[in-house]
């Protein structure tokens, strides 16, 4: 079945680039997403990357696809103590109806 | 254009009480969908409606759990009775299309005593 990893944890200082990075198991996605959950609050959904593309910016944030290895990354520029959150990597399952796996969650810590 | 609506927000009852929640998706949308997270895990999916029929069920716990979304618009998530287990943060999500993302509400927060 499908599988999604990332890592549990990062940390970085206000202003620097964040990258969260993840791995996932179905070459036959779709759409890869990336979501954002703050606290006490629901899932946002941050961006997306159609399977056929390799990058995609949206202002501060540029996400990068490497199909071979299936490995997917989220880059966000100048982070604010606002980012701080938990963002899930996820992939829309290859059959007709695009049933989301999601990774555990990486909690991203921003130092003032 | 309001987003997915879940409610309650938080619910807590005793093991072996009944609860229902509820999802409404975003206007137009005809794809909905169920997941949870319970504790220490992944959000895991539960199922999928288009429109008011199932098309996937398969990650549905068991028989206590029943979906169901009459006339394909608002759905409902019913747990009879409820065990220890089913604790954790159950979310609905709606696409307009089969090939579109899915937007997530904000949870249903489930706690069993």
């Amino acid at each position: 079945g499908e599988d999604v990893e990332q890592s549990l944890f990062l940390s970085v200082r206000e202003g620097d680039s964040s990258v969260i990075n993840c791995t996932y198991t179905d070459s036959s996605s779709t759409y890869l997403y990336w979501y954002k959950q703050e606290p006490g609050a629901g899932l946002q959904l941050l961006t997306y990357i159609f399977s056929n593309m390799d990058m995609k910016q949206d202002q501060r944030l540029t996400v990068l696809l490497n199909k071979k290895d299936k490995h997917l990354s989220l880059r966000i520029a100048d982070t604010q103590t606002g980012d701080s959150a938990i963002y899930f990597c996820a992939e829309g399952d290859s059959g007709g109806y695009q049933k989301v796996t999601f990774g555990t969650g990486t909690k991203l810590q921003v130092i003032p | 254009e309001a987003g997915v609506t879940q409610f309650p927000s938080h619910s807590v009852i005793e093991k072996g009480q009944t609860v229902t929640l509820r999802c409404d998706p975003i206007s137009g949308h005809d794809n909905l969908y169920w997941y949870r997270r319970v504790m220490g895990k992944e959000i895991k999916f539960l199922l999928h409606f288009v429109k008011e029929s199932k098309q996937d069920e398969s990650g549905m716990p068991n028989n206590r759990f029943l979906a169901e979304r009459t006339g394909g618009t608002y759905s409902t998530l019913k747990v009879q009775p409820a065990e220890l287990e089913d604790s954790g943060v159950y979310f609905c999500a709606s696409s307009q299309g089969q090939n579109q993302p899915q937007h997530f509400g904000d949870g249903t927060r489930l706690s069993i005593l």
